[in-house]
């Protein structure tokens, strides 16, 4: 079965520093990749998401991530972060191909604070 | 568009109570997936409905049902209920497609139940 593991539970940073928060799922054939955030008291937005061809992916917000088969990673990235993006990041994975029927499965959570 | 709506927003039950949280999907939406997050952890699959028939669950016990109408809204019941029922209930709506993981899922608010 799938699983996503996000390697940090909290990660501060400062305003206009770079910021990366990071993902592994477990081995697959095939796999499809998301990004979500949940602000506070809200549900869940979609960044960004990885189904095939270039392995770099832009999303919302000026957020990327970049996939990484051999490493089966899919780090998100942004080069300068604001207050606003104080949040809860989700990294999930598509469990389409065991029947899934587009089951997310998601990991346990990035806390991202960002400082002035 | 109003997206997808949930209600209630926030509900209190105590244990041994029954539950119903219901969902509205985004317009043009027909299928409907149920999430359970529990304090501090990421989203759990519950089961999707599609065509008014739960066609895939996740590890949940039979306490755990669910309905699709005709319109495509969707309802959670839990029964009998546990404080480790306590959670965000999200509901997620996507529209069925070529299972090429482009269905993207919209999720609403989301209900947060309390048990006591």
């Amino acid at each position: 079965a799938q699983s996503v593991t996000q390697l940090d539970s909290q990660v501060p940073v400062f305003e206009e520093a770079p910021v990366e928060l990071r993902c592994n799922y477990s081995s697959s054939v095939s796999v499809y990749l998301f990004w979500y955030v949940q602000y506070p008291n809200q549900g869940l937005q979609l960044l960004l998401k990885y189904l095939s061809g270039s392995t770099l992916v832009k999303g919302i917000n000026g957020f990327e991530a970049e996939f990484n088969k051999s490493q089966t990673s899919f780090h998100l990235r942004k080069p300068s972060v604001h207050i606003s993006d104080t949040a809860e990041y989700f990294c999930a994975v598509s469990d389409m191909f065991s029947g899934g029927y587009n089951k997310l499965i998601f990991g346990a959570g990035t806390r991202l604070a960002v400082h002035p | 568009d109003a997206g997808v709506t949930q209600s209630p927003t926030h509900l209190i039950k105590t244990r041994g109570q029954q539950v119903t949280l219901r969902c509205s999907p985004k317009s043009g939406h027909d299928t409907v997936s149920w999430y359970q997050q529990a304090l501090g952890q990421g989203p759990q699959f519950i089961f999707q409905y599609y065509e008014e028939e739960e066609r895939q669950r996740g590890n949940f016990p039979d306490r755990f049902s669910g309905h699709q109408f005709p319109n495509y809204s969707s309802e959670l019941n839990v029964n009998a209920l546990l404080l480790g029922d306590s959670a965000l209930y999200l509901c997620a709506s996507s529209l069925e497609g070529p299972r090429d993981g482009d269905n993207e899922q919209f999720f609403g608010p989301g209900t947060r139940l309390t048990v006591l």
